[in-house]
């Protein structure tokens, strides 16, 4: 049972690259998340999706698309790299309902764009 | 709109107790969740508040008062490895999100 995995680890972009980070989980778990987190302003939410097929904006949308194609992926989208992408990318999921579930956090993305 | 405060950053000796405390105005609330995320590290779950009171989990202890948007997370026998950063997140009426607060970074010296 891995949980929540990341792909990649790091890397490194050009501005006006495109790249797609990839989250997983194996708990079969409905909801799904992605954050960015930037220092001094915590984990800000980018997108979500409360089951397979659907997704919904979070906080901070702009510059980001996302897919849920099957239940266990949820896929982050750069069309267009920019520097002010330049974070740190945490994938999470839940069970259900996140008022009474915890989120579990995959080990994260370091994106730098230059 | 939503707005979460922590303070920034506190200092505490070894076996001592800390309090970080966490306010919140939001449009609805449901429930408050304390994480711990060590340097370079995902944040880990450690506690979930929805009624006022005081939730107890061995060394850590977390409180919610909702009529004044007030938390605080209580860390007693302070141990090196409780160095970390410790987020404060709240979910709306009908859990749609978690809103994080920024985090308070907790050193523990010798």
């Amino acid at each position: 049972n891995a949980g929540v995995t990341q792909t990649p680890k790091f890397r490194v972009l050009k501005t006006g690259q495109s790249m797609t980070l990839l989250c997983a989980q194996d708990m079969n778990h409905e909801y799904m998340y992605w954050y960015r987190q930037d220092p001094g302003m915590g984990l800000r939410l980018i997108h979500y999706s409360v089951g397979e097929g659907t997704t919904a904006k979070g906080e901070v949308p702009d510059g980001y698309n996302v897919s849920r194609l099957k239940k266990q992926n949820f896929l982050l989208g750069l069309e267009s790299a920019a520097p002010s992408q330049t974070s740190v990318y945490f994938c999470a999921s839940s069970s259900t309902l996140q008022t009474v579930e915890t989120q579990y956090f995959g080990p994260g993305t370091r994106l730098l764009v230059l | 709109g939503q707005n979460i405060d922590q303070p920034t950053e506190m200092t505490a000796t070894e076996g001592a107790i800390v309090q970080i405390n966490c306010t919140y105005q939001t449009s609805g609330f449901n429930g408050l969740f304390w994480y711990q995320q060590h340097a370079g590290e995902a944040p880990t779950f450690l506690s979930y508040n929805v009624l006022d009171g005081l939730e107890e989990k061995g060394r850590f202890s977390s409180f919610l008062s909702r009529s004044k948007g007030y938390s605080y997370l209580l860390l007693k026998e302070l141990q090196m490895k409780d160095s970390a950063s410790y987020l404060c997140a709240v979910t709306g009426n009908y859990g749609q999100n978690f809103v994080f607060g920024p985090g308070t970074r907790l050193s523990v010296l010798p």
